[in-house]
């Protein structure tokens, strides 16, 4: 079993709708979660980061917690075709512990 | 606030070879780590540094070493280079150690092993 597991994709959603990623873990003392958007060619940028059980909203982006489930997950509202990219789920182990990352989600977003 | 550099952007290798990859982080942030990027493998671990000392260290061999200086900037270093080295290399800075604080990255060093 992976550490953390991503479905590949590709996500394909209509411009203006939610798209909507998952992200398994399997450490279940890990305490920080991130997710990271990376264009084709690019580096990985970070969207979001997440501490605690809930939801978290920035902007058309919402990162959703749930530890006891280990799962965490991000909502694009209003999905733009600039939002076509891999997006990667990252999650820590205990504290000073190392980040691992997903396989990513690739999205695309059709005008 | 500049962001990670690294250096150079592309290399060219031949097997056999080493390498030595650069990377100077955001002012202020101690900890740099090195992931490598392959589209079957994705971000693998390299390892962590934190104030001067390898804190964390994925599995990878031994011909894959790296080190970080007083002033937070790191080099990394592969000897006796295999095709298989082939991959996109990404430092990443963070304030805190690894895990406690959202990474952020370089543009990366592109390396060919041919």
């Amino acid at each position: 079993q992976k550490e953390v597991e991503q479905n590949s994709g590709p996500l394909s959603v209509p411009e203006g709708a939610i798209a909507s990623l998952n992200c398994t873990y399997s450490d279940r003392g890990s305490q920080s979660f991130f997710w990271y958007r990376q264009y084709s060619g690019k580096s990985p940028e970070l969207i979001m980061s997440i501490y605690s059980n809930g939801d978290k909203e920035d902007g058309r982006f919402t990162a959703q917690l749930n530890k006891a489930s280990q799962y965490v997950s991000l909502l694009i509202r209003d999905s733009q075709p600039s939002d076509s990219a891999t997006y990667l789920c990252a999650v820590s182990g205990a504290a000073g512990n190392k980040l691992t990352f997903g396989g990513g989600t690739r999205v695309l977003v059709k005008p | 606030k500049a962001g990670v550099t690294q250096t150079p952007r592309y290399l060219i290798k031949t097997r056999g070879q080493q390498v030595t990859l650069s990377c100077s982080p955001i002012s202020g942030h101690r900890s740099v780590s090195w992931y490598q990027q392959t589209p079957g493998q994705g971000l693998q671990f390299l390892f962590e540094y934190f104030s001067e000392t390898q804190r964390n260290k994925g599995n990878f061999p031994g011909r894959f070493s790296g080190r970080q200086f007083s002033n937070s900037r790191s080099e990394m270093n592969v000897s006796t280079l295999e095709l298989g080295d082939s991959a996109l290399y990404l430092c990443a800075s963070s304030q805190d150690r690894g895990g406690n604080s959202p990474l952020h990255f370089g543009n990366g060093t592109r390396l060919t092993v041919t």
